[in-house]
């Protein structure tokens, strides 16, 4: 089944305790893409990737890192988190950077809270 | 991409017809319609896409008049299970730049008994 994975679906951790959330493609789609969901801001994107070894920062990066070394993976790392960053978090991945013929898929979330 | 302006909210009861509608003044020559739809705690979800006139899939129906100033997403017969945000999004088929993509607050559609 073509599917965005992230994982972990839920997590709470304490301020500064770096983490990861993992993100995998099986579709071999070129861009993949992190956002986050806040009530009454929608989505707003943190990185994207237009292919692997080329990332760049969206609208909202500051505290988070990313990494693509392989074409199916994006993982979404906060070196330091902070209770700023709790968050809902999507990952998404398209055949190319456009909007694409049948859009973007996106990963089922990952709910982070940092106390 | 262009800015997009959608109702906050709708609400409707099973077996109706919804038409939510989102406002594009300045959607460019090259830039595409595309509709999303998201249930709580998921991602958002691709649901319909278009250029002009009207698209149609097993989904929902997209009306593009001759301007394309505006669009109507149409759900026929609603039911409970189509309570969810949706999203407009306007831009450019293949070329956008990377950070693309970003979604407004989208129309809470409302759907009851």
């Amino acid at each position: 089944e073509a599917q965005v994975t992230q994982n972990p679906r839920y997590l709470i951790t304490v301020t500064g305790k770096k983490l990861t959330v993992t993100c995998s493609q099986n579709m071999n789609h070129e861009y993949m893409s992190w956002y986050r969901q806040d009530p009454g801001l929608g989505l707003r994107q943190i990185y994207y990737s237009m292919n692997v070894e080329v990332t760049d920062k969206g609208d909202v990066p500051e505290g988070y890192k990313v990494s693509r070394k392989e074409k199916r993976n994006f993982p979404l790392i906060l070196e330091s988190p902070s209770p700023n960053q709790t968050s809902l978090y999507f990952c998404a991945s398209s055949l190319s950077k456009g909007l694409g013929v049948i859009g973007y898929t996106f990963g089922s979330g990952t709910r982070l809270t940092v106390v | 991409l262009a800015k997009t302006t959608q109702p906050i909210s709708m609400d409707s009861y099973e077996g109706q017809e919804v038409n939510i509608t989102c406002s594009h003044n300045n959607i460019a020559t090259n830039d595409y319609i595309t509709w999303y739809q998201q249930f709580p705690s998921q991602g958002p979800r691709f649901i319909i896409q278009g250029y002009k006139t009207k698209v149609t899939n097993e989904v929902a129906s997209l009306f593009i008049p001759a301007d394309r100033k505006s669009s109507t997403l149409s759900l026929p017969r609603v039911s409970l299970s189509d309570t969810a945000v949706y999203y407009c999004l306007v831009g450019d088929l293949l070329n956008n730049a990377g950070n693309m993509l970003t979604f407004g607050g989208g129309t809470r559609l409302m759907v009851k008994p």
